[in-house]
């Protein structure tokens, strides 16, 4: 069954240091990868994907992604954390079981918090 | 605005009760989707409108709950006789079906169901 994993239900960075929020999967075959972010009472904001390519994603507000096979993983990386950073962070892979028709499969979500 | 939306934003009933929620995709947005979240848990895939066919179900969506989107526009989620356990968000995405299945989508606000 494919899946994804975000191992951490929470992440404290301070303003200003830089961020990682992690994120495995599991699939057959090749992965579409994505990013999203919730902020309270708003829905899911896409930040990045990845399709093929290079490994290294740049997305929105500075995130980037770096997809990494060996590892199963697409890690969530920001150099630099803002205040404003702080929300609810959902790794999601795309579902490629037979018929399928793009329908996401998201992580439990890793809050994310960047103290002043 | 152009983005998705959702309306009522928070629904509460009473068990037994059927209740409606509609989706606006983003107009020239042929995909859409609908996704049930409960407290700490990542969305979790329903159903599956391209155009006007579903063309998916997710084995979430059980025999009380129905979806249609009658002119491929607007899409309209029922549940019928209401469970305590339906008591989620309900969020709607769509997105374009410009490279295939690896679009990202777009998400609404959510309606907020509360069943007392």
């Amino acid at each position: 069954a494919q899946s994804v994993a975000q191992p951490e239900d929470q992440v404290n960075v301070a303003e200003g240091n830089p961020l990682t929020v992690k994120c495995t999967y599991s699939v057959s075959g090749n992965p579409y990868l994505f990013w999203y972010v919730q902020y309270p009472n708003r829905g899911l904001q896409f930040l990045l994907k990845y399709i093929t390519g290079d490994n290294l994603v740049k997305g929105s507000y500075g995130f980037e992604a770096e997809f990494n096979k060996s590892q199963t993983s697409f890690h969530l990386k920001k150099p630099s954390a803002l205040v404003s950073d702080s929300a609810l962070y959902f790794c999601a892979v795309r579902d490629r079981n037979g018929g399928s028709q793009g329908n996401l499969i998201f992580g439990k979500g890793t809050k994310l918090s960047v103290k002043p | 605005d152009t983005g998705v939306s959702q309306n009522p934003r928070h629904k509460i009933t009473k068990r037994g009760q059927n209740v409606t929620f509609r989706c606006d995709p983003i107009s020239e947005h042929n995909r859409l989707y609908w996704y049930r979240q409960t407290l700490g848990q990542g969305p979790e895939f329903l159903t599956y409108f391209q155009n006007e066919a579903q063309l998916e179900k997710s084995r979430l969506l059980s025999d009380r709950f129905s979806a249609e989107r009658p002119k491929g526009s607007f899409s309209t989620l029922e549940i019928q006789r209401t469970e305590q356990g339906d008591s989620a968000m309900y969020l709607c995405a769509s997105s374009s079906s410009g490279q295939g299945l690896y679009n990202e989508q777009f998400f609404g606000p959510g309606t907020r169901l509360t069943v007392l």
